[in-house]
């Protein structure tokens, strides 16, 4: 089983349409969740984290935590073309020493067509 | 708030060459910092992080190497290239609310 998983799509949306990518992961104590936009031949952008069990918004996206599913969701609402893109799912380790590492999903593209 | 430079920006090199990739960071001190490489299609693979000059932890052992001769430069070097060396390098840095930024990348293909 993975650590962190995420279908990989594409999802394809209608512009102005609710977006909803999903992410699942294994291990039970992770505390913070990342989602991470990443445009074709561009480095990832982090647009949300969510550290609690409920909803984050933030304008027009939405992060929602499970933490007793081991489940993390990102929301975007009013969809536009410009939200095409690989969305990653992004989950903390600790490491050694105090430190932690990112666990990321491979990614799902969103496609939103006019 | 940081920035992240990475250089090159795009990298073509023969299989059996050598390689460095710079990360250099401003805007912090004492950063953690952090090698990923994402190959096509893939997900991101930790490569090496660093909590400090010289501390260097690798993550998948291979023919890569890392150093940090400097407390914002991060280098990631090869002695001789492979094919599947090929990918999208990135280097991150954690910020003082403990949230990582990616730099712009360097796309390196190896022929």
């Amino acid at each position: 089983q993975k650590e962190v998983e995420q279908n990989s799509g594409p999802l394809s949306v209608p512009e102005g349409a609710i977006a909803s990518l999903n992410c699942t992961y294994s291990d039970r104590v992770s505390q913070s969740f990342f989602w991470y936009r990443q445009y074709s031949g561009k480095s990832p952008e982090l647009i949300m984290s969510i550290y609690s069990n409920g909803d984050k918004e933030d304008g027009r996206f939405t992060a929602q935590l499970n933490k007793a599913s081991q489940y993390v969701s990102l929301l975007i609402r009013d969809s536009q073309p410009s939200d095409s893109a690989t969305y990653l799912c992004a989950v903390r380790k600790g490491l050694s020493g105090g430190y932690n590492k990112l666990i990321f999903g491979a990614g799902t593209r969103l496609a939103v067509h006019p | 708030s940081q920035t992240i430079h990475q250089w090159p920006a795009t990298l073509v090199q023969p299989v059996g060459s050598p390689l460095s990739l710079e990360c250099t960071v401003e805007g912090t001190s004492n950063p953690n910092l952090y090698w990923y490489r994402q190959a096509a299609g893939r997900g991101l693979q930790l490569l090496f992080y660093s909590v400090g000059i010289g501390q260097i932890s690798s993550e998948v052992p291979q023919n890569l190497s890392a150093s940090r001769p400097q407390d914002r430069q991060f280098i990631l070097s090869s002695k001789k290239l492979l094919l599947s060396d090929s990918g999208f390098y990135l280097c991150a840095s954690r910020d003082s609310y403990n949230e990582q930024f990616f730099g712009p990348g360097t796309r390196l293909t190896v022929l």
